[in-house]
């Protein structure tokens, strides 16, 4: 069972929709992070909170949205996304200091996202 | 910037036979190096991690990887793969604190 918990599983939207995922963790972690991952591909790093204050942004178009309401929740807001947008999204945190060098990244099981 | 190159894209073994994934990587300062492993339709989990000291890193699931800084490598083995391996693996170097550089990943399917 994963310690990070992503909802919903699968999501399809349509270019005009507005739309969520969400993600929780319950380990005491610092820093989570959103990624983006096509098929056969790695992971990309999009987002990262650290104390729950975005500290890395790499570019992200800004039809994508984060948010850390809290330690444990981090959201990523959609808004007017595009076919190719369509990926696995997948939340990942890790403990304080040192981040994904000195603790491993714990990762969800990811939403898939289907933009239409 | 750090990087890392998987020289195997898929790798078919049978089960009980030993697998080795290649990984090298590009660095010119201190390095920290890491296998993922991902299985189907799930996220990736951390296989090991080598930080610093001895070269050669045990895993989970019967897995290690020998650090060699000569030949700027980082191999994963296991001795005796079980069908439940089939799964993406990918090594990654770290870049700082929080950003991992992810190779392209391996594709190992076991067959009985």
């Amino acid at each position: 069972d994963t310690e990070v918990t992503q909802t919903p599983k699968h999501l399809v939207m349509g270019m005009t929709n507005k739309k969520s995922l969400k993600c929780e963790q319950h380990m005491g972690h610092r820093a989570m992070y959103w990624y983006k991952q096509k098929a056969k591909k790695p992971p990309e790093l999009m987002f990262v909170y650290s104390y729950e204050k975005l500290s890395i942004n790499e570019s992200v178009p800004s039809r994508f949205s984060p948010e850390c309401p809290n330690s444990s929740l981090l959201n990523l807001h959609l808004h007017a996304l595009q076919p190719e947008d369509s990926a696995l999204y997948l939340c990942a945190s890790s403990q304080e200091g040192g981040g994904a060098r000195d603790s491993p990244l714990h990762f969800g099981n990811g939403t898939r996202l289907t933009v239409t | 910037a750090q990087s890392v190159t998987q020289l195997d894209s898929q790798v078919p073994v049978f089960e009980e036979a030993p697998v080795e994934l290649r990984c090298n990587y590009s660095s010119s300062v201190s390095v920290y190096l890491f296998w993922y492993v991902q299985y189907p339709n799930q996220g990736l989990q951390l296989l090991l991690k080598y930080l610093s000291g001895s070269t050669l890193v045990k895993g989970i699931n019967g897995f290690e990887a020998e650090f060699n800084k000569s030949q700027t490598s980082f191999h994963l083995r296991k001795p005796s793969v079980h069908i439940s391996d089939t799964a993406e693996y990918f090594c990654a170097v770290s870049e700082n604190d929080y950003k991992l550089s992810f190779g392209a990943g391996t594709t190992v399917t076991v067959r009985a």
